[in-house]
């Protein structure tokens, strides 16, 4: 089964930095993935998602990502981190045959002003 | 247009009663997902509705709990005699397609579960 890890549990970065979250996924076949941000008492809001069609994905508020098969990774970065940014991310991967979402723990990311 | 919508936002509810959570998708949407919120495990998936197919309830932790999902639209998800383990935010998201898919989930703002 498919299984993603983020690494970081709490992410920490000042106003204007540059905002680095990790996500790496277990299937040797490149699958679909997203990424969701969460603020808090809301749903998941999807950030953007890999199909396969270009290795670099941009998404909305400003955030991008890279997907780089030799290293089953698909990290989230911004170059310059605004204190709206602060939520929970979450990196997730559609599960081959099982058609759900599997989700990483999610990385909580502070700024400070 | 309009989003997930669940219901109710919040509920608390004592051990041992039922309780029932409502989930409309958005129009037009064939797939409806649940999945559950909790600190310890994080986002966990529950059950998957795909147009008139069989549901696959592989993520369902317990016979306590089922599914319904009516006319292809609204989704009700039933817990019965409720544990504390039960408390978390069940969400539930829709898609355009369902299956190994890239369109992505939606999701609505999840209903807050408290068992005393």
């Amino acid at each position: 089964a498919q299984s993603v890890t983020q690494l970081g549990s709490h992410v920490s970065v000042s106003e204007g930095a540059l905002v680095l979250l990790r996500c790496n996924y277990s299937s040797s076949v490149p699958p679909y993935l997203f990424w969701y941000v969460q603020y808090p008492n809301q749903g998941l809001q999807l950030l953007l998602k890999y199909t396969s069609a270009a290795t670099l994905v941009k998404g909305i508020n400003g955030f991008e990502a890279e997907f780089k098969k030799s290293e089953t990774s698909f990290h989230l970065t911004k170059p310059s981190a605004h204190m709206s940014d602060a939520a929970e991310y979450f990196c997730a991967v559609s599960d081959w045959g099982a058609q759900k979402l599997v989700f990483g723990q999610g990385t909580r990311l502070t700024i400070n002003p | 247009g309009a989003g997930v919508s669940q219901s109710p936002s919040n509920k608390v509810t004592e051990k041992g009663k039922d309780v029932e959570l409502r989930c409309d998708p958005i129009s037009g949407h064939t797939a409806l997902y649940w999945y559950r919120q909790s600190l310890g495990q994080g986002l966990e998936f529950l059950i998957y509705f795909q147009g008139n197919s069989a549901p696959d309830k592989s993520g369902l932790p317990s016979d306590r709990f089922s599914a319904e999902r009516t006319g292809g639209s609204v989704s009700t998800l039933t817990i019965q005699r409720t544990q504390q383990e039960d408390s978390a935010v069940y969400l539930c998201a829709s898609s355009s397609q369902g299956g190994m898919s890239n369109q992505p989930q939606h999701f609505g703002d999840g209903t807050r579960l408290s068992i005393l």
